[in-house]
């Protein structure tokens, strides 16, 4: 069946402007996940999303980050007046909520040049 | 921060087991293990994960001791396909679902 697609693969941008990141989930799973990793660096968690409940957004760096998940499907991820130091790659992860399963399914990530 | 202890980097012959150490001397009672590992240029992919008692599975052990303050991931006959950094990570929040942490990892390098 399908993984996690993220769109775009590659982003590149000017400092300042606004990017969105986009986030498809595998179909089923209710908790949805932003990470994102620096170049040498390791994840990052930003923000997750768990059905209804409100997220968990303890990861984010600063106010200029927000996300939202829409019919608890897509999400998509807004940086908004980019710094060279947001350049990164975003990954997005799945997984269902059901007890007994706890494997997170990583999508390919979407790499983020801030010039 | 992560609560785990890894080496940063080991190698292994090909053909031989590789068994990658983790120290997490501060987890909680109900907190699980887990391993996942990242190929260069690609998203994580899980390994495996156990609580208490030792895990096999298609592509792993991981061995806990008693004390659960460590743990040792096994990967029986390491292939040249198994190099790329592995996460031992210690999961937090709710029961189903939890945000991870991650660490620097081990960068393993399999060696023809």
């Amino acid at each position: 069946g399908a993984g996690v697609s993220q769109s775009p693969s590659n982003k590149v941008t000017e400092k300042g402007k606004d990017v969105e990141l986009r986030c498809d989930p595998i179909s089923g799973h209710t908790a949805l996940y932003w990470y994102r990793q620096s170049l040498g660096q390791g994840l990052e968690f930003l923000i997750y999303f768990q059905g209804n409940s409100a997220p968990d957004k303890s990861g984010l760096p600063s106010d200029r980050f927000s996300a939202e998940r829409t019919g608890g499907s897509v999400s998509t991820l807004t940086i908004q007046r980019t710094q060279q130091e947001d350049s990164a790659v975003y990954l997005c992860a799945s997984s269902f909520s059901s007890g007994g399963v706890f494997e997170q399914f990583f999508g390919p990530g979407t790499r983020l040049t801030v010039l | 921060d992560a609560k785990t202890t890894q080496p940063p980097s080991m190698d292994c012959a090909e053909g031989r087991a590789a068994n990658l150490p983790c120290n997490h001397s501060t987890i909680s009672g109900n907190e699980y293990v887990y391993w996942y590992r990242q190929i260069h240029s690609q998203g994580p992919q899980y390994i495996i994960h156990g609580l208490k008692n030792n895990e096999t599975n298609e592509m792993a052990s991981l061995i806990i001791t008693e004390d659960r303050k460590s743990s040792t991931l096994i990967l029986p006959h390491a292939t040249l396909r198994d190099t790329a950094v592995y996460y031992c990570i210690v999961r937090v929040g709710s029961s189903n679902t939890g945000k991870l942490i991650f660490g620097q990892g081990t960068t393993l390098q399999v060696k023809p």
